[in-house]
This record gives structure tokens, C-alpha cells and sequence, in this order.
């Protein structure tokens, strides 16, 4: 099974700042059409899990221009630019290369 | 507008079965791949089982395998999760989520059904 492994954050964050949430895969997420099957959540308090963006760097419909992703191979970045109160939560990083799918165990995002 | 609807959940003893339902609603149901995915009390996202658009084909984790089954009824826009044989590790929120087949994007999930499997 590919293993996520999630990066922590220095919370809490200051409101206005930026945040980088890192993912790492234990195997290479490109498949055989060239595209990289990784996907971010946010999950609020209390909430459902959204999907921020997929394809590693795609966003979501009406997810915001603040969340980009990057990344390539085994190494991804969730960058939240202007964080706002509306941010907290758990972000979560999933590889869907291959089944099993696997999710990383989240990350915390706490706003000062 | 996308729903997701799902019910069926509740506290059920060990080795005992539940079924868990989805309603869909707002889209295509059988234009879509669905899944369910869990999660225990504070922890972490867990990927049960996927079905593709015709119910043809089935994907598991080794963790439900043998003991769950993922079906859908694309007449009646519903999802199912059939839960046999369950441990106590199995209690979490169960969400049905509905993914997008050449992205594979989970793009939209349910509000979550809670099942708690205690003696």
C-alpha cells in the first residue's frame, strides 16, 4: 500500500499569513496518462470532508485562488496564502494512483 | 445542486450486520463512480470500497474485504454498504462521496451516518 505521510504546522498561524502543509508519498503517484493522482481536503469542525483540488494542482469548483498545490512524483505542497478564520480545520492529502486509496493522517491548521 | 443523503447507521453488536444507504440527488447517479469512506472518532480518513458506474466492478481495502459490499442502484439514484461479520474498529462515521471517474476527485461527500459497533 502507498503510505501519506503528512507534515505538521507551526499553529497557530497568524490571520493574513501563509501556510504550507507537505505530503509525501511512498511511491510515485504519476500514472501510465501522465497525470499525478493526489488529492487535498479540508475537513472543518464538525464538517465533511471538501475537495480542495486533485490532479495535484487543479482546484476544486469554488475553491478559492488562496489554496494552490504543487508538487511532483512523491513530494506535494498545499499552500493557503491569506489565511482567514474560515481555513482551520484538518487538511488531508489522498493518493488515488492505485488502490488501496490511502489518505495521509491529516494535518491541523489553528488560526491566532 | 449535488445531495448525498446518507442513513442506516446506529449501534449494532459484534458480528452483526448493518446496511448503510445513500440517496443521490442534483446529478447523473450512474454517469458517476461512488465510494464510502470512514472515519473512527478522532481520528483520521480511512477509503472503504468504490464502485464504478454499472455496480461491474468493486474495490476494497484488505481491511473490509469479505466483509463489506459496496453496491448501487443507478434506477433509484442509491448507494449501499452491506457491513457483515463487524468489529468494534469498524465504529466511525461512514461518509458516501461521489468521485469523478477521469479524475478520480472525490468531489462531492455526504453529511456522514455514525456506527458504533459495542456489546
Amino acid at each position: 500500500d502507498i503510505v501519506m505521510t503528512q507534515g505538521a504546522l507551526p499553529n497557530p498561524v497568524p490571520s493574513g499569513e501563509s501556510a504550507s502543509i507537505t505530503c509525501r508519498s511512498s511511491k510515485s503517484l504519476v500514472y501510465k496518462d501522465g497525470k499525478t493522482y493526489l488529492n487535498w481536503f479540508l475537513q472543518r469542525p464538525g464538517q465533511s470532508p471538501q475537495l480542495l483540488t486533485y490532479w495535484t494542482s487543479t482546484r476544486a469548483s469554488g475553491v478559492s485562488e488562496r489554496f494552490s498545490g504543487s508538487g511532483s512524483g512523491t513530494y506535494f505542497t498545499l499552500k493557503i496564502s491569506r489565511v482567514r478564520a474560515e481555513d482551520a480545520g484538518v487538511y488531508y492529502c489522498q493518493q488515488v494512483r492505485e488502490y488501496p486509496y490511502t489518505f495521509g493522517a491529516g494535518t491541523k491548521l489553528e488560526l491566532k | 445542486e449535488v445531495q448525498l443523503v446518507e442513513s442506516g447507521g446506529g449501534l449494532v453488536q459484534p458480528g452483526r450486520s448493518l446496511k448503510l444507504s445513500c440517496a443521490a440527488s442534483g446529478f447523473t447517479f450512474s454517469n458517476y463512480y461512488m465510494a464510502w469512506v470512514r472515519q473512527a472518532p478522532k481520528k483520521g480518513l480511512e477509503w472503504v470500497a468504490t464502485i464504478s458506474t454499472s455496480g461491474s466492478r468493486t474495490y476494497y481495502p484488505d481491511s473490509v474485504k469479505g466483509r463489506f459490499t459496496i453496491s448501487r442502484d443507478n434506477a433509484k439514484s442509491s448507494l449501499y454498504l452491506q457491513m457483515n461479520s463487524l468489529k468494534s474498529e469498524d465504529t466511525a462515521t461512514y461518509y458516501c462521496a461521489r468521485v469523478q471517474q477521469s479524475t478520480t476527485a472525490f468531489d462531492y461527500w455526504g453529511q456522514g451516518v455514525m456506527v458504533t459497533v459495542s456489546s
